[in-house]
């Protein structure tokens, strides 16, 4: 069964600051991890997502996150903050497969401030 | 944006009363979903369905129930609300699992149970 940790409830940085979000997973078999976003009073929508292949995905808003199997992590990182990433973010971990064994775990999320 | 809409919005209600919220897109995508969010619980899937009357439990199904009869229309049925259910329910949509592709999300339906 697949499981995923977000370090940190959370997180305040200034604008113009490295944003930094933590999220660590377990997976039995390789795999599909993804970051999704949520601003106040709206769904979800799709940051990015690594399914195989380069472990360095760019996603929109200039945010990137990087699979690292060794350390079963996918930390979501942006070099700037800008006042409008202010936002709720969650990771979210699947094997990849049909059926309920392969829909998405969430992460509980970390909700990020931008101080002006 | 994905054409996803969810429908009432914020519904206040009793607890037994029965209480059916709708999600309907115009994208006839195959997948369709329903979440659950609450505050330090993440998103928590209920219910999902992967074709016209095709549907499975997720993690969260107990006291939930769902029906799709067209592509477009995904139902939500509580039969006796209880005040455990209080919640902001989300539907998702996905023209493939949604375990490997992009899921959308609609705008959320805020639910109180008295």
């Amino acid at each position: 069964a697949q499981s995923v940790t977000q370090l940190g409830s959370h997180v305040s940085v200034s604008e113009g600051a490295l944003v930094l979000l933590r999220c660590n997973y377990s997976s039995s078999v390789p795999p599909y991890l993804f970051w999704y976003v949520q601003y106040p009073n709206q769904g979800l929508q799709l940051l990015l997502k690594y399914t195989t292949g380069a472990t360095l995905v760019k996603g929109i808003n200039g945010f990137e996150a990087e699979f690292k199997k060794s350390e079963t992590s996918f930390h979501l990182t942006k070099p700037s903050a800008h006042m409008s990433d202010a936002a709720e973010y969650f990771c979210a971990v699947s094997d990849g497969s049909g059926g309920s064994q392969g829909n998405l775990i969430f992460g509980k999320g970390t909700k990020l401030s931008v101080k002006p | 944006d994905a054409g996803i809409t969810q429908s009432p919005r914020h519904k206040v209600t009793e607890t037994g009363t029965p209480v059916t919220l709708r999600c309907h897109q115009t994208e006839n995508h195959r997948y369709m979903y329903w979440y659950r969010q609450d505050p330090g619980h993440g998103l928590r899937l209920i219910h999902y369905s992967y074709g016209v009357k095709d549907t499975d439990k997720g993690e969260v199904s107990d006291g939930y129930s769902v029906s799709r009869s067209k592509t477009e229309d995904f139902l939500l049925t509580l039969e006796s609300a209880t005040s455990s259910q209080t919640s902001v329910y989300f539907c998702a949509i996905s023209p493939n699992s949604g375990s490997t592709d992009t899921q959308y999300f609609g705008p959320g339906t805020r639910l109180t149970v008295l």
